[in-house]
């Protein structure tokens, strides 16, 4: 267990939906992280917050939003879904203190149909 | 911005023997290199990193190498076992104001008992 907590496990929706994934990093990690894992497209950096701010924005398509609120949970917004968008969601997160390291949760399944 | 790609796509060993998976860069202002190792259905988990100021490092039977002329680095793992079959994820980060990941796209490790 990573200490980074992800809700839910597993979302169906149809097209044209919007969608809310919340993610909960370990205790004292003010960065968040999002990521999109797909067969086709593999492991892809979506968008990072640090602290509340954005801080860096990766392949994020602008029908998708993120926010990090003051107690450092994070929400991942998905509006207009389309089939593409059926993928795992992951969010991870680190802190100052050890550098670089991420810490992954268990992740968000999105089936869209 | 950041290129990973990792080599081979697929790996199949027999128990007991070792097994190298390699990765290059191409921003010289990486600095950080962990690896992920991902079981079906399931999160990344970090198994061992490598920071730019270091040439080697080991764990127990994983470790790490790194060439930052050449800008390649390896995962080595050491009489492997059944349960080491999995999915393995290089990744890169720049540092600066955010340390994104940039993963390769994955190498499917079997092991044969």
């Amino acid at each position: 267990d990573s200490g980074v907590t992800q809700t839910p496990k597993h979302l169906i929706t149809a097209t044209g939906q919007r969608v809310t994934l919340r993610c909960s990093p370990r205790s004292g990690d003010l960065s968040v992280y999002w990521y999109q894992q797909s067969l086709d497209q593999g492991l892809q950096f979506l968008i990072q917050y640090y602290n509340g701010e954005e801080r860096a924005k990766g392949n994020i398509l602008e029908r998708f939003s993120a926010q990090q609120f003051p107690d450092l949970h994070s929400e991942l917004n998905l509006s207009s879904l389309e089939l593409g968008d059926s993928a795992l969601y992951f969010c991870a997160s680190s802190d100052l203190a050890g550098g670089h390291t991420q810490y992954f949760g268990p992740g968000t399944r999105l089936t869209v149909l | 911005g950041e290129n990973v790609e990792q080599h081979p796509s697929t790996l199949s060993v027999q128990e007991g023997d070792s097994a190298v998976i390699k990765c290059t860069y191409s921003d010289s202002a990486s600095n950080y290199f962990p690896w992920y190792k991902q079981e079906l259905g399931k999160r990344p988990q970090l198994i061992i990193d490598i920071r730019s100021n270091v040439g080697e490092k080991k764990d127990q039977r994983i470790a790490v190498t790194l060439n930052k002329t050449a800008k390649h680095f390896s995962l080595h793992i050491t009489e492997t076992q059944p349960e080491d079959s999995a999915v393995y994820f290089c990744a890169a980060s720049g540092g600066g104001s955010n340390y994104k990941l940039t993963f390769g796209k994955g190498t499917l490790l079997t092991v044969n008992p």
